[in-house]
């Protein structure tokens, strides 16, 4: 079965610094999404991307934040300057199939997890 | 209670048995859908159900929906080991186009050997 793929699986880095997370959705999806997990709590949304522009975001995607597809096939997620607050996992889906329109479940990465010390 | 909460927030039974997790929402919905996420893993979808649904069966798996109680359960019958994972529901609110699922803090379900 196809499957969104996410890279890297593990990423450290210092407070203050720009991260990029990278996904490959599922190729023939429409709809991209960002969410995210702190430690112990619930799958936050972040952001849905459709058409090559954000569709919608949640509070949390703030001005810190961006995604970019930039070349037909990956999907990222930019974090400008990383607070601690942002550790987290970090998961991509996408959905929509061209030739399903109604099939609305979400295929998820298996996440990137992001620790900002 | 939050969009999407999940009771019990863990569960550990014997293997063989059955386990029922239940999903409370506060608003409308388009559908309800559950996930099931291995430790360290993606979420992977498990079972939709629709607002106009009542229940719904894949496997060993049955949802149940009931609106007026802005309520969900999902039965795992005869239970296994592998089974042992966080179950999630997420609900699908009218009026957005993707505006993304809200999902509750899921419940940790352990099937004891």
């Amino acid at each position: 079965e196809p499957e969104v793929t996410q890279t890297p699986s593990h990423q450290v880095t210092q407070m203050g610094q720009e991260v990029i997370l990278r996904c490959v959705p599922i190729s023939n999806h429409l709809y991209f999404y960002w969410y995210r997990q702190i430690l112990g709590q619930k799958v936050e949304f972040l952001v849905s991307f459709y058409n090559n522009e954000i569709s919608e975001k949640s509070e949390i995607f703030d001005d810190q934040f961006s995604v970019e597809r930039p070349d037909g096939s990956n999907f990222t997620l930019k974090i400008r300057s990383t607070k601690l607050e942002d550790s987290a996992m970090y998961f991509c889906a996408s959905n929509l199939d061209r030739d399903m329109p109604t099939n609305e479940k979400l295929f998820f990465g298996s996440g990137t997890q992001l620790s900002v010390l | 209670s939050q969009q999407g909460e999940e009771d019990p927030q863990a569960l550990s039974i014997q293997e063989g048995e059955n386990a029922t997790m239940n999903c409370s929402y506060k608003t409308s919905i388009n559908n309800l859908q559950w996930y099931r996420q291995n430790s360290g893993r993606g979420l992977v979808h498990l079972i939709l159900i629709r607002s106009n649904e009542r229940e719904k069966h894949s496997g060993r798996l049955r949802v149940t929906l009931d609106t007026s109680k802005k309520s969900s359960s999902l039965l795992i019958t005869a239970s296994r080991a592998a089974d042992t994972a966080s179950y999630f529901c997420a609900t699908d609110i009218p009026g957005g186009g993707a505006d993304g699922l809200t999902f509750g803090k899921g419940t940790h379900l352990i099937i004891q050997p």
